[in-house]
């Protein structure tokens, strides 16, 4: 299996902020990579596929890079409604794996 | 537009099977390429993928839980049916169904089901 490591785990950040979230892969995935949204209580919102390519709808503060195992997620000029929890995955191949995901709060 | 909602019981005991269908429209999984699949998150934690049939009938499982689960579809409901043998309450959980094209990553995701295991 691959693993998919995040990090950081729980991200501190204001309005206005320009976040970074890191997702590893164990080996590599070229461009397999999706990132996901998650609020409470909801199902995960697609934000990313094929590492930079951002899903219909998607604001544009939000942008995707990476190849091979190292992926970032940044998040521009962060709005309120960003406060979430942020997945990564991998579907280079089966079994499809999912990061530890990343909170990002408040500071 | 397509939509999934998962059903099944909110309530299994411990060693008991669950049952859990997703019931989709907008789509046909009779379409080349198309699949439904399976991710679990127990309270608090991360996603994990469980299980994806394909069109074709095509069947992939996570490797730690393969023994226990078996996923099949019926067609002619738009319905696919995952079921998991020997519950424990480590399997308590939100259950979702997803929609998978020919790339793997989820657009459309079921709204949820909460499982809960405890005798």
């Amino acid at each position: 299996d691959i693993q998919m490591t995040q990090s950081p785990s729980t991200l501190s950040a204001s309005v206005g902020d320009r976040v970074t979230i890191t997702c590893r892969a164990s080996q590599s995935i070229s461009s397999w990579l999706a990132w996901y949204q998650q609020k409470p209580g909801k199902a995960p919102k697609l934000l990313m596929f094929k590492a930079s390519s951002l899903d219909r709808g998607v604001p544009s503060r939000f942008s995707g890079s990476g190849f091979g195992t190292e992926f970032t997620l940044t998040i521009s000029g962060l709005q309120p409604e960003d406060f979430a929890t942020y997945y990564c995955q991998q579907y280079n191949n089966y079994p499809l794996t999912f990061g530890g995901g990343t909170k990002v709060e408040t500071k | 537009q397509i939509t999934l909602k998962e059903s099944g019981p909110a309530l299994v005991k411990p060693t008991q099977t669950l049952t859990l269908t997703c019931t989709f429209s907008g789509f046909s999984l009779s379409t080349n390429g198309v699949g439904v699949g399976w991710i679990r998150q127990p309270p608090g934690k991360a996603l994990e993928w469980l299980a994806v049939i394909y069109w074709n009938d095509d069947k992939r499982y996570s490797p730690s839980l393969k023994s226990r689960l078996t996923i099949t579809k019926d067609t002619s409901k738009d319905q696919v049916v995952l079921a998991m043998t020997n519950m424990d309450p480590v399997d308590t959980a939100t259950y979702f169904c997803a929609n998978l094209g020919s790339s793997w990553y989820i657009r459309y995701w079921g709204q949820g089901t909460l499982v809960t295991v405890s005798s």
